[in-house]
């Protein structure tokens, strides 16, 4: 069974400019969450998604992040227009459960955005 | 979330087992005690997790002490592929979304 996958493994892109990630999380998990972790701090809940439904967003850092699930199966978050700060490594998981309480979640490789 | 604490690092020989060590002393009565862990350039991956007794899996043990405040992640055999940064996460009712704090970074010595 396939995991959670993201694309790219590797962004790096200039200040200013647009990028859109991408996640494919397990087949049939209806929870798709967001993480980052930024240089030096801890990795941090961006926000959830149930089916295409927002489910919270309350990690989102700023109206330059734009995450969205359209059909309830992979999920995109667009970084317009990307900041230096916004370099990290940014972290899809899945789960198939709702709630995290006595449930795992699957994360991905991750994606590195650098921002220059 | 409540707060859980673990120790920054710690070194283990390899093929000898590993006790992490975690504290939450501010645990509710219904807050799960999750463990993941990160291996170099991968996502966080899931260990184990358990309420109050023991648990075992394929992975590693988790021993929860008899007050919840504070639980023991066993690796009954490190191996170089164990190194890692170890997270102990708290997640109660209602919780979507695992709170990562800095976690345990354990380092196997060949």
């Amino acid at each position: 069974e396939a995991g959670v996958t993201q694309f790219p493994s590797h962004s790096v892109i200039e200040k200013g400019q647009t990028v859109t990630l991408r996640c494919d999380p397990i087949s049939g998990h209806d929870n798709l969450y967001w993480y980052r972790r930024v240089m030096g701090k801890e990795i941090k809940f961006l926000l959830h998604f149930v089916k295409e439904s927002k489910q919270d967003e309350s990690g989102m850092p700023n109206n330059r992040f734009l995450a969205e699930r359209t059909g309830g199966t992979y999920s995109t978050l667009k970084v317009q227009p990307a900041e230096l700060e916004d370099s990290g490594v940014y972290f899809c998981a899945s789960s198939p459960r709702q709630g995290l309480m006595n449930t795992e979640a699957f994360f991905g490789q991750g994606t590195r955005l650098t921002v220059v | 979330d409540a707060k859980t604490t673990q120790p920054n690092s710690m070194e283990s020989n390899e093929e000898e087992p590993v006790h992490l060590p975690c504290n939450h002393s501010t645990i509710s009565g219904t807050d799960y005690i999750h463990w993941y862990r990160q291996l170099p350039s991968q996502g966080p991956e899931y260990v184990i997790h358990g309420l109050t007794s023991n648990v075992n899996n394929r992975m590693a043990s988790l021993a929860i002490a008899e007050d919840r405040k504070s639980s023991t992640l066993i690796l009954h055999r490190a191996t170089l592929r164990d190194a890692a940064v170890y997270y102990c996460i708290l997640s109660g009712a209602g919780s979507y979304q695992l709170t990562f704090g800095k976690g345990t970074k354990l380092s196997v010595i060949p």
